[in-house]
């Protein structure tokens, strides 16, 4: 089941800006990775922040853990075209390696 | 990270009857998981698929329904059985790297009508 919540549900925005969703979740978490999901296809694994650890970069990516508020946050920076996707949050609550997952956040980026 | 196929990429079945996917990874791993992704919605966990012993079911999901073999470190299948169109989703298998990120296969995308 979805364990937590992400938002906003869809963002648009203009080519070049930067894009920031959001992730909740319920229970105490080992981790939490983003993912992203074009057009109904796979999924492309974007990044995975450990409960210890604040805020992990990976490129144009910044992820922030806040654990004390059982959230985290994506942040997109200098967006493309090609950013265009719907962006997916998933915790593990622990060592068993299930992951759970948001409801996701759609992003278009215009040209 | 680990290489992950699936078959078929998607599929079209009739109602009342039976698809199996498979899904093959190109290195041994120890956890791999199966996820329903129903249309415009996230992914669900359905089962666990344990290497030589039976899969272990989320709530919700029964093994008659979606039966599960795992019989090596590299390969998976999921069965749909019996399937109605509320089955139409995207079927994703998945696996956990020893970094504790997790991947996932393209996806088997089902119609049944």
């Amino acid at each position: 089941s979805q364990q937590g919540e992400e938002d906003p549900q869809a963002l648009s925005i203009q080519e070049g800006e930067n894009a920031t969703m959001n992730c909740s979740y319920k229970t105490s978490i080992n981790n939490l990775q983003w993912y992203r999901q074009n057009s109904g296809r796979g999924l492309v694994h974007l990044i995975l922040i450990r409960s210890n650890e604040r805020e992990k970069h990976s490129g144009r990516l910044r992820v922030t853990l806040d654990t004390s508020k059982k959230s985290s946050s994506l942040l997109i920076t200098a967006s493309r075209a090609a950013d265009t996707a719907s962006y997916f949050c998933a915790s593990s609550r622990s060592n068993d390696y299930k992951l759970s997952f948001g409801a996701g956040t759609t992003v278009t980026v215009r040209a | 990270s680990a290489v992950i196929s699936q078959k078929p990429s998607r599929d079209i079945c009739q109602r009342g009857t039976s698809l199996t996917i498979q899904c093959q990874v190109d290195s041994q791993v120890t956890m791999m998981f199966w996820y329903r992704q129903q249309p415009g919605q996230s992914l669900t966990l359905i089962a666990t698929a344990n290497q030589g012993s039976e899969a272990t079911y989320e709530s919700g999901f029964v093994i008659d329904k979606f039966p599960i073999s795992r019989p090596n470190l590299t390969f998976s299948t999921l069965t749909v059985s019996n399937m109605s169109p509320e089955d139409s989703s995207i079927y994703l298998c998945s696996v956990v790297q020893p970094s504790y990120e997790q991947y996932f296969g393209p996806g088997t995308r089902l119609t049944v009508t």
